[in-house]
């Protein structure tokens, strides 16, 4: 089984802020990497595919970047409708989720 | 538009069977997977299994084999998660997506409760 581990758990964030989200998979899984937003009472969101191409609709204010093993979410200026829970997922040998990061308002 | 339209809320009692459904519109059915997901009252997401449309074979995440069927009905477009008998930790919030590159359409998701 692959692990995938997120940190931190929790940031706590202005808004305008930069927010780093890191994932780390147990074995390398080159770039077949996907990151969800999730918001309470809603399904997640796709926002990222292949570790960093951005699905469509998805603000720019969103990348990813990462290959092999460790990747990373970066929101730009973080803005009031991006505080939420985030998932990273591998899908290089069948899927497997993160345990989220929880994006807070400090 | 690709649309998942999942069956309404359930509340069961422990040893009840359960079928909750997924209809999909907006696309040739049989061309993209349906992942179903699992997420625990406050908890994160897991996978726990998937269904090919195309040819009905489905791969369970190991967690949920035994645990859970998944099923499609390719006339109606429709994909299936059943239990045979619920127990009070199968009370999560179900979606179904599906599968492009990552989980690309989400339904909305199917509360089932399972309490005495």
């Amino acid at each position: 089984d692959i692990q995938m581990t997120q940190s931190p758990s929790t940031v706590s964030a202005f808004i305008g802020d930069r927010v780093t989200i890191t994932c780390r998979a147990s074995q390398t899984i080159s770039n077949w990497l996907a990151w969800y937003q999730q918001k309470p009472g809603k399904a997640p969101k796709l926002l990222i595919y292949k570790a960093s191409v951005l699905q469509g609709g998805v603000p720019s204010r969103f990348s990813g970047s990462g290959f092999g093993t460790e990747f990373t979410l970066t929101i730009d200026s973080l803005q009031a409708d991006d505080f939420a829970t985030y998932y990273c997922q591998q899908y290089d040998n069948y899927w497997t989720f993160g345990q989220g990061t929880k994006v807070e308002v400090k | 538009e690709v649309l998942l339209v999942q069956s309404g809320a359930g509340v069961k009692k422990p040893g009840e069977s359960l079928r909750i459904s997924c209809e999909a519109s907006g696309y040739t059915y049989t061309k993209k997977w349906i992942a179903w997901v699992r997420q625990m009252p406050g908890k994160g997401l897991e996978w726990m299994g998937i269904v090919i449309p195309r040819d009905s074979d489905v791969r369970y995440n190991p967690s949920f084999q035994g645990q859970v069927t998944i099923s499609v009905d390719t006339s109606i477009n429709t994909a299936y998660l059943q239990w045979s008998s619920l127990k009070a930790s199968d009370t999560a919030m179900y979606y179904c997506a599906t599968l492009s590159d990552g989980m690309d359409v989400w339904g909305q998701g199917t509360m089932v409760i399972v309490s005495s």
